[in-house]
């Protein structure tokens, strides 16, 4: 099992681009869920999913969107990339709702300039 | 607003050495309190975990210890080894949401 799977390592965008980081999972977990790392804030959630085609918004929502059409892939999009969004960004999957261990992918480290 | 209040932010402590961190929160519908390790570059990874109905849950060298009516609780590194050097979050959780404190990075001295 390769667990959770994050593309791209790095990137670096202009302000007003828009872009896609992709999530993967092969471990059937029906959870999945995006955050955001910043420096003395911790990790804070942006968007979830308890199953394909279930969404819902975490704590920092704005300014992303996620969808879950297959129970592998949650990817979360930038619309209009801005310099605040400039974060560590983890993907991370549980086997179900009510399972409690949650597995974490490397993470994404975005610069928006 | 942080849900979850963590201290210190850092803290260094020699081999063999007890690290302490202690996390607060006001949310009672909290119901299942993990603790993560993140090593630099890496994602973070599931350490140790307390539900509200245990006091104390001790697994190794790491001891959460759970104050329901202080809304306290905390994560006792005994032995602390350089291996153990990283950054430590807790977290807590409701409605299928994850809140988790601002970290606490570990510096272990040989």
């Amino acid at each position: 099992n390769a667990g959770v799977t994050q593309t791209p390592k790095f990137q670096v965008l202009k302000t007003g681009q828009s872009m896609t980081l992709q999530c993967a999972q092969d471990m059937n977990h029906e959870y999945m869920s995006w955050y955001r790392q910043d420096p003395g804030m911790g990790l804070r959630l942006i968007h979830y999913s308890v199953g394909a085609g279930i969404t819902d918004q975490g704590e920092v929502p704005n300014g992303y969107n996620v969808s879950r059409s297959t129970t592998e892939d949650f990817p979360l999009r930038l619309l209009s990339a801005a310099p605040s969004q400039t974060s560590v960004y983890f993907c991370a999957s549980s086997l179900a709702v009510i399972h409690n261990e949650q597995f974490f992918g490397p993470g994404t480290r975005l610069t928006v300039l | 607003q942080q849900q979850v209040k963590q201290s210190p932010q850092s803290l260094i402590v020699q081999k063999g050495g007890i690290s302490i961190i202690n996390c607060a929160y006001e949310n009672t519908a909290f119901d299942y309190f993990p603790w993560y390790q993140q090593f630099p570059g890496k994602g973070p990874a599931l350490l140790i975990a307390i539900r509200p109905d245990v006091s104390e849950k001790k697994e190794g060298r790491f001891t959460i210890s759970f104050n329901k009516s202080a809304k306290q609780f905390s994560l006792h590194i005994m032995d602390s080894q350089p291996g153990d050097s990283a950054t430590y979050f807790c977290a807590a959780r409701s409605d299928y949401k994850l809140s988790f404190g601002a970290g606490t990075t570990v510096t272990v001295r040989a």
